[in-house]
């Protein structure tokens, strides 16, 4: 089972920041916290990904809480192509079938103009 | 340099038939997984092939069967096609095993239909 929850759905203002929150509380001290995305009917993009220090890429932000049980993804700047649902994902440590993916139901975020 | 490729994007069977689909992952990655994606169960995690080894299995039925090549291309074969196999396979590769320090980075995806 995924060991995130996230809203269900999300709107933002073209333009504006996208702020998705995710709730890991049992979130091991080795475990990772990673963002992808799936445009409607593509495969899923990789985002960002981080372990306790915030993060930045071209692409996004990563602000998790110095308890480590919640973090935010944030797009600086929104666009409609932004529109996606997105999946935090907490990444087991590797092991046995632990290495792999666990996607849960992610944020449906829809950008309007 | 090239992302990760699937064939075909799309695809229409019958019950009953069984199904080959493929995935060439980015140049110099070595594992490849793959996923299922449906409206009801969402995505989920089939297995993984690292140095043509299967390294890690989900929880899906022996239908479900895969292998991988001596270049990391990668093939998933489903036998004995059931309606309830209609959904977007999804194939990933990474430049190692899937751990926690490997991102993985997905193809577009095939989308089969069973009838």
């Amino acid at each position: 089972d995924a060991k995130t929850t996230q809203p269900p759905s999300m709107d933002c203002a073209e333009g504006r920041a996208a702020n998705l929150p995710c709730n890991h509380s049992t979130i091991s001290g080795n475990e990772y916290v990673y963002w992808y995305r799936q445009i409607h009917s593509q495969g899923p993009q990789y985002i960002i990904h981080g372990l306790k220090n915030n993060e930045t890429n071209e692409m996004a932000s990563l602000i998790i809480t110095e308890d480590r049980k919640s973090s935010t993804l944030i797009l600086p700047h929104a666009t409609l192509r932004d529109t996606a649902v997105y999946y935090c994902i907490v990444r087991p440590n590797y092991g046995g079938s632990q290495g792999n993916l666990i996607f849960g139901k992610g944020t449906k975020l829809s950008v309007k103009p | 340099k090239a992302g990760v490729t699937q064939t075909p994007r799309y695809l229409i069977k019958t019950r009953g038939q069984q199904v080959t689909l493929s995935c060439s992952p980015i140049s110099g990655h070595r594992s490849v997984s793959w996923y299922q994606q449906t409206p009801g169960q969402g995505l989920q995690f089939l297995f993984e092939y690292f140095s043509e080894t299967q390294r890690n299995k989900g929880n899906f039925p022996g239908r479900f069967s895969g292998r991988q090549f001596s270049n990391s291309r990668s093939e998933m074969n489903v036998s004995t096609l059931e309606l309830g196999d209609s959904a977007l396979y999804l194939c990933a590769s990474s430049l190692g095993l899937a751990g926690v320090l490997e991102t993985q980075y997905f193809g577009p995806g095939t989308r089969l239909l069973v009838l």
